[in-house]
């Protein structure tokens, strides 16, 4: 039974628009992550948070932002939205503390898949 | 700078045998934890197994273990009596400060 959800599951939208997915966990975890991924291929991380108020660039350039002003919410939004932006985005949340059981244990959500045409 | 290779892109092997899956990493820490997950076709990426570094004993989940060599810098998945549920990509991962994921792997386990 996943813990994280992320709403849309998948979202076909024109170029242009505005849209944000969703992401919602509730196992109290202070790191959320996105990452993005072409079907069948590597994850390339494009933003985290350490908890609230704390966002940080990942690895992968994006032009989405990200905002944490609750723990348990990690949303995503690209304000114009490009055909190359068409990908499947998967969000990730993890325990912070160290020498923990569930320390740097990633639990991922479902995905949400982007067309935009 | 940590890295992660997985040098097998795509595997494939008959129901019931056993597969290795390579993964090779790079980390500068000696506080590490290293990781094998499993993405199933069309489903959500899920924990198989996790080792911490410090540990020489080589973690075992049923049918899943790893071969933590920590001199070479490898970190190995076997999975023992494979079944058609096993089918996915595997994802190695390194974290110390920052998580690192390998490329991944394709494994089709073929009836």
């Amino acid at each position: 039974e996943a813990d994280i959800y992320q709403t849309p599951r998948y979202l076909v939208i024109g170029t242009g628009k505005k849209i944000t997915l969703e992401c919602s966990q509730t196992m109290g975890h202070d790191k959320m992550y996105w990452y993005q991924q072409d079907p069948g291929m590597e994850l390339h991380l494009i933003h985290y948070s350490y908890g609230v108020n704390s966002t940080e660039k990942g690895d992968l350039s994006s032009e989405s932002t990200v905002s944490r002003i609750r723990t348990e919410h990690f949303p995503l939004t690209l304000e114009s939205a490009r055909p190359s932006h068409t990908s499947q985005y998967l969000c990730a949340s993890s325990e912070l503390g160290q020498g923990t059981s569930g320390a740097n244990v990633l639990t991922f959500g479902a995905g949400s898949r982007l067309t935009v045409l | 700078a940590q890295t992660v290779t997985q040098s097998q892109p795509e595997m494939s092997v008959q129901e019931a045998e056993t597969v290795t899956l390579s993964c090779t990493y790079d980390t500068s820490e000696n506080n590490y934890y290293l990781f094998w997950y499993k993405q199933p076709p069309s489903r959500q990426m899920i924990l198989v197994i996790r080792q911490e570094a410090y540990k020489q004993q080589n973690a075992t989940e049923n049918r899943f273990s790893v071969n933590f060599q920590k001199a070479a810098k490898s970190f190995s998945l076997k999975i023992s009596d494979s079944q058609l549920g096993d089918t996915a990509m595997y994802f190695c991962a390194c974290v110390d400060d920052k998580i690192i994921f390998g490329k991944g792997t394709r494994l089709h386990i073929l009836p």
